[in-house]
């Protein structure tokens, strides 16, 4: 089975601060990864994704991840948050073939003023 | 509104009660999955199906069961509920022909109480 391990369960940080959530996986196969989202009392949004091509991916909100197969990371930067980033975020990643999907435990990211 | 529902939001019963948590969208999605969500382990996952009668297994199916009638239809079963069955649900769908690859559409979540 997959496993996904976020370092951080919880990352406190200043507003315009830069900010790093690790996510590594232990498989080396070929793997699908995702950041997804979560605010206060609601579901799960898709933040960015790697299926395939450029090791770097962003998202529309100033996010951006790399892949890093040798590591076997995936992790999650912006290099100044803001109030509304504070949320939960889910590190996720599913093999090609292979329709299971693993998810990490989670890291909370909270935002000061 | 393209969206994943899930009724009930909240539950509380009691331990052997029977109870159903119905999941359905209404984007003609292929994959659907259910997941649990606990603090400090993340979601899990429950079961998925790959299209209607197409159910398998996901990390934590015992104590569960599914059923796939009909493509917008993914109900979870908790035949005799007990308390360490006491989460968070999510229900979440992906679009056809692409599997758990893409971007997957989540519910709101359903928590549960088991007494």
């Amino acid at each position: 089975a997959q496993s996904v391990t976020q370092l951080d369960s919880q990352v406190p940080v200043f507003e315009e601060a830069p900010v790093e959530l690790r996510c590594n996986y232990s498989s080396s196969v070929s793997v699908y990864l995702f950041w997804y989202v979560q605010y206060p009392n609601q579901g799960l949004q898709l933040l960015l994704k790697y299926l395939s091509g450029s090791t770097l991916v962003e998202s529309i909100n100033g996010f951006e991840a790399e892949f890093n197969k040798s590591q076997t990371s995936f992790h999650l930067r912006k290099p100044s948050v803001h109030i509304s980033d504070t949320a939960e975020y889910f590190c996720a990643v599913s093999r090609y073939n292979f329709n299971k999907f693993y998810f990490g435990s989670g890291t909370k990211l909270n935002v000061k003023p | 509104e393209a969206q994943v529902t899930q009724n009930p939001r909240y539950l509380i019963t009691v331990t052997g009660k029977k109870l159903t948590v119905t999941c359905s969208q209404n984007m003609n999605h292929e994959y659907m999955s259910w997941y649990r969500q606990d603090p400090g382990l993340g979601l899990r996952q429950i079961y998925y199906s790959m299209n209607v009668e197409v159910t398998d297994k996901g990390d934590v199916p015992e104590g569960y069961k599914v059923s796939r009638k009909e493509k917008r239809n993914f109900p979870l079963i908790l035949e005799s509920p007990s308390p360490n069955q006491t989460s968070l649900y999510f229900c979440a769908s992906s679009p056809p022909g692409q599997g758990p690859y893409n971007e997957q559409f989540f519910g709101p979540g359903t928590r549960l109480t088991v007494l």
